[in-house]
This record gives C-alpha cells, sequence and structure tokens, in this order.
C-alpha cells in the first residue's frame, strides 16, 4: 500500500511560506502523489499533483525528492484562508483507490 | 473545470428511512466515482468504488445491502442508504475520478446525514 504520513499540526505567521512534508516511502514508481485541503464540514478540495518532477500551479508548489519518498508542498504566501486540513495521498498499491491519512492541521496565524 | 456537485447539501431524515445523495460531475465523464464517509474529526473513510454500467465495489465492512450505490451514466452516481439509523449520521463525500488529468479525483462539497 503507498501509505503516507504528515505531522499532526502546523503553525504559519500570515504572508509567510508554509511547508508541508510528507512521507511516501511505499510509493511506487508509477504512481502520482496527490495533495488536497479540507475546510470544516467542506469537500477536499485539489491543491496539486506530481509523479518526479516539482510542478507549480496557482495554489501552491510541489517539491519531490529524487527517490519519489518523501515531498513538500508549499504555500508560497499563507493566507488565513489556507488553515485547513492537508492531505497527501497516494493510490493503495496498484488500484486507483485514494488513502487518507489523518493530515497535517495548518493553522495560519495573524 | 473538474467541478463535482453533491446534493443535497444536508438531509434530516427518521430512523427507519432511506435517503438518496446525488454525485454529479459537471464538466467531465467519470467512469470511476468514489464514495467516503467522515465522522467528526476523523479522516475520510473509502466506502465504495462506482463504476459506471457496472456493480460498485464495496471495501470491507461496509454493507453493500445498506449502501445501494448506482451509476448510470457518467457524470451520475448515486448512494442511498437504506432504513437509515442513528450510527449511519455521518458527512458523506464523493469524487469523480477525471480520465486524462493523471486520473486526479475531485470531490464534491460532501452531505450531511443526520439521522432522528
Amino acid at each position: 500500500d503507498a501509505k503516507t504520513t504528515q505531522p499532526t499540526s502546523m503553525d504559519c505567521a500570515e504572508g509567510r511560506a508554509a511547508n508541508l512534508p510528507c512521507n511516501h516511502s511505499t510509493i511506487s514508481g508509477n504512481e502520482y502523489v496527490y495533495w488536497y485541503r479540507q475546510i470544516h464540514s467542506q469537500g477536499p478540495q485539489y491543491i496539486i499533483h506530481g509523479l518526479k518532477n516539482n510542478e507549480t500551479n496557482e495554489m501552491a508548489s510541489l517539491i519531490i525528492t529524487e527517490d519519489r519518498k518523501s515531498s513538500t508542498l508549499i504555500l508560497p504566501h499563507a493566507t488565513l484562508r489556507d488553515t485547513a486540513v492537508y492531505y497527501c495521498t497516494s493510490p493503495q498499491g496498484g488500484s486507483e483507490k485514494l488513502v487518507f491519512g489523518k493530515g497535517t492541521k495548518l493553522t495560519v496565524n495573524p | 473545470g473538474a467541478v463535482v456537485s453533491q446534493h443535497p447539501s444536508r438531509v434530516i431524515c427518521k430512523s427507519g428511512t432511506s435517503v438518496k445523495i446525488e454525485c454529479r460531475s459537471l464538466d467531465f465523464q467519470a467512469t470511476t466515482m468514489f464514495w467516503y464517509r467522515q465522522f467528526p474529526k476523523q479522516s475520510l473513510m473509502l466506502m465504495a468504488t462506482s463504476n459506471e454500467g457496472s456493480k460498485a465495489t464495496y471495501e470491507q465492512g461496509v454493507e453493500k445491502d445498506k449502501f445501494l450505490i448506482n451509476h448510470a451514466s457518467l457524470t451520475l452516481s448515486t448512494l442511498t442508504v437504506t432504513s437509515a439509523h442513528p450510527e449511519d449520521s455521518s458527512f458523506y463525500i464523493c469524487s469523480a475520478r477525471a480520465e486524462g488529468r493523471a486520473d486526479t479525483q475531485y470531490f464534491g462539497p460532501g452531505t450531511r446525514l443526520t439521522v432522528l
């Protein structure tokens, strides 16, 4: 199974970069890493995904280590609205099913 | 793009009744959709995989006769909670897999079910 581990919680000052780590040491070579975030009582929101190369979109950047065993989601200028639970996930061993851990609760402080 | 809707957003029902929840992919077709359940302060738990035109695949411990899933078109999957009981009260979330977009799953806004 492509299991992921993330810190339980993190704090970040408004306007600063938020760097959220994720370990996915059992990921297979052709499995993507996906990042989502969930604000209370809402469905998860897709942020970004990657396979081997670093990726950037209008929401965030994703840095994946060369051995693909870990990645870091970067929110370059965190705002109060970025306070949420962030999930790093990957398909479950050869299937299309995503497994969600507990995620990281990011709190952006004013 | 990649918008998924759910209806209703919130439902309250009496114990013993059935409730149907709809999940629609609005701007893309989805051969595969997924249904999750989330209890307070817990993570998402996959209940079943819904495949267009075929039977759903249920995760271990999920009763297929209680949680009926129908995926009749490439943009619609429904979850029916039959004979609902208070312990079925939860936040139900669907996702749709966008083929051609690295199989990214896009999630609906969720449905809050309360069984009295």
